[in-house]
């Protein structure tokens, strides 16, 4: 069964500085996607940005980047000139397409806080 | 506005009165599912449906029931609900392909006593 860990329940970061969030992953899956969502004390899942596991190419939406490591099964969340509002949770996920579900599969979080 | 919407958004009950929490997307999407978050596991699938009438177990489907008798609405039912029920329900939609953003609600905070 696929599984996905997040290794680091929480994170620091000091406002306009770089965070690097951790996310690996298994599966016996060649094809697959990966996402991050954030999750704000608002309580509300926001998609931040996703990846195909066929694309060596990493994902990048605006100040948001990813480290994908097909490998070594990695998916790391990078935030660049970190802001206030990017305090939240952020939750690492996959998904099979060939699933019977296409059920996501999340991580257990890692929670980022960021100084002003 | 394109949209997932639950009621209620906050429930306290007792042990054993049946409730059911309501979901509806405004997207005309094919895929509709349920999960809980639960402090330390992540968000975890209760239950989903492919389409209308078609629905499954997801990781977590026990004391939980579904339908989806149309396509914009997939309730979730709980019989008889037990104290370890309580949790943070979200109901989830996309279009069908895999890659698809899946949309979610904004939550439900079930307590029960």
């Amino acid at each position: 069964a696929q599984t996905v860990t997040q290794s680091q329940p929480e994170m620091s970061v000091q406002e306009a500085e770089t965070v690097t969030l951790s996310c690996t992953y298994d599966t016996s899956e060649s094809d697959y996607y990966l996402f991050w969502y954030k999750q704000p004390p608002s309580r509300q899942m926001i998609l931040v940005i996703r990846q195909e596991a066929y694309k060596q190419q990493n994902a990048t939406e605006n100040r948001f980047s990813v480290n994908f490591q097909k490998a070594a099964k990695s998916f790391s969340l990078k935030i660049s000139d970190s802001q206030l509002g990017d305090a939240a949770m952020y939750f690492c996920a996959y998904r099979d397409p060939r699933g019977s579900q296409g059920n996501l599969i999340f991580g257990k979080g890692t929670k980022l806080s960021v100084k002003p | 506005e394109a949209q997932v919407t639950q009621n209620p958004r906050y429930l306290i009950t007792v042990t054993g009165k049946k409730l059911t929490v309501t979901c509806s997307q405004n997207m005309n999407h094919e895929y509709m599912s349920w999960y809980r978050q639960d402090p330390g596991l992540g968000l975890r699938q209760i239950y989903y449906s492919m389409n209308v009438e078609v629905t499954d177990k997801g990781d977590v489907p026990e004391g939980y029931k579904v339908s989806r008798k149309e396509k914009r609405n997939f309730p979730l039912i709980l019989e008889s609900p037990s104290p370890n029920q309580t949790s943070l329900y979200f109901c989830a939609s996309r279009r069908g392909a895999s890659y698809n953003e899946q949309f979610f609600g904004p939550g439900t905070r079930l307590t029960v006593l």
